[in-house]
């Protein structure tokens, strides 16, 4: 079956850190990747996403490349602002199936 | 208005009550769902829609009814509800659901209801 797992949080830094949140999957077939992120009170916003092996996801100045010898898809920024503060969640869509991780929280403190 | 809308975006009610969750793409996508999000757990998919036929019913109680009348609109029918079932209802849609092995497509989300039964 298909399921992804990422790092637990929370995860606190402070302004201009890097930022690295590990997501690891197992799955079946071709699937896609995605980088999924919740502000406060708000629903999913896509923040990125990979389609195929070596592909590389870029928005807002973070990054994550579909690994699949690692089955692998770590999202980083290198410098972090305290609007970055979020949940963040990595998805897989395998047919139509979406399979997400539990959720890291981010707070970026000033 | 463009996106994926939800109203109302807060609900309150008794375990008696009956009321409907509205979900309203403006993206031209042919499938739609609904995903539970409740505390401490992953996302859970309940129901897929595609070309207004349900595709996906993911062992989700009676209690919860979905209509999709058209590609744009899907609703989510509830009735006699329990307090677990308090939650962060979110709906999606993309542009086809990818069934068969066809090409599968980034999944947009609204907003969310945030449903309290008490």
């Amino acid at each position: 079956g298909n399921s992804v797992t990422q790092m637990e949080g929370p995860v606190t830094l402070s302004e201009e850190a890097f930022l690295t949140i590990n997501c690891t999957y197992t799955a079946t077939g071709y699937p896609s990747l995605f980088w999924y992120v919740q502000y406060p009170g708000e629903g999913l916003q896509l923040l990125l996403k990979a389609t195929k092996a070596d592909d590389k996801g870029s928005n807002k100045g973070f990054e994550a490349t579909y690994r699949k010898e690692t089955t692998s898809f770590h999202l980083e920024k290198g410098s972090v602002q305290v609007s970055d503060s979020a949940v963040y969640f990595c998805a897989l869509l395998n047919d139509y199936k979406l399979s997400f991780g539990a959720g890291t929280t981010v707070t970026v403190r000033a | 208005e463009t996106g994926v809308t939800q109203t109302p975006r807060h609900l309150v009610m008794g375990m008696t009550n009956k009321k409907s969750l509205k979900c309203e793409q403006h993206l031209g996508h042919n499938a739609m769902y609904w995903y539970k999000q409740s505390a401490k757990k992953p996302l859970e998919l309940m129901f897929v829609y595609s070309l207004e036929e349900r595709v996906e019913n993911n062992s989700v109680p009676s209690r919860f009814s979905p209509e999709c009348p058209n590609s744009s609109h899907l609703f989510l029918h509830l009735h006699t509800l329990q307090p677990e079932d308090s939650a962060l209802y979110l709906c999606a849609s993309s542009p086809s659901p990818g069934l068969a092995g066809g090409r599968t497509d980034t999944q947009y989300f609204g907003p969310g209801t945030r449903l309290t039964v008490l």
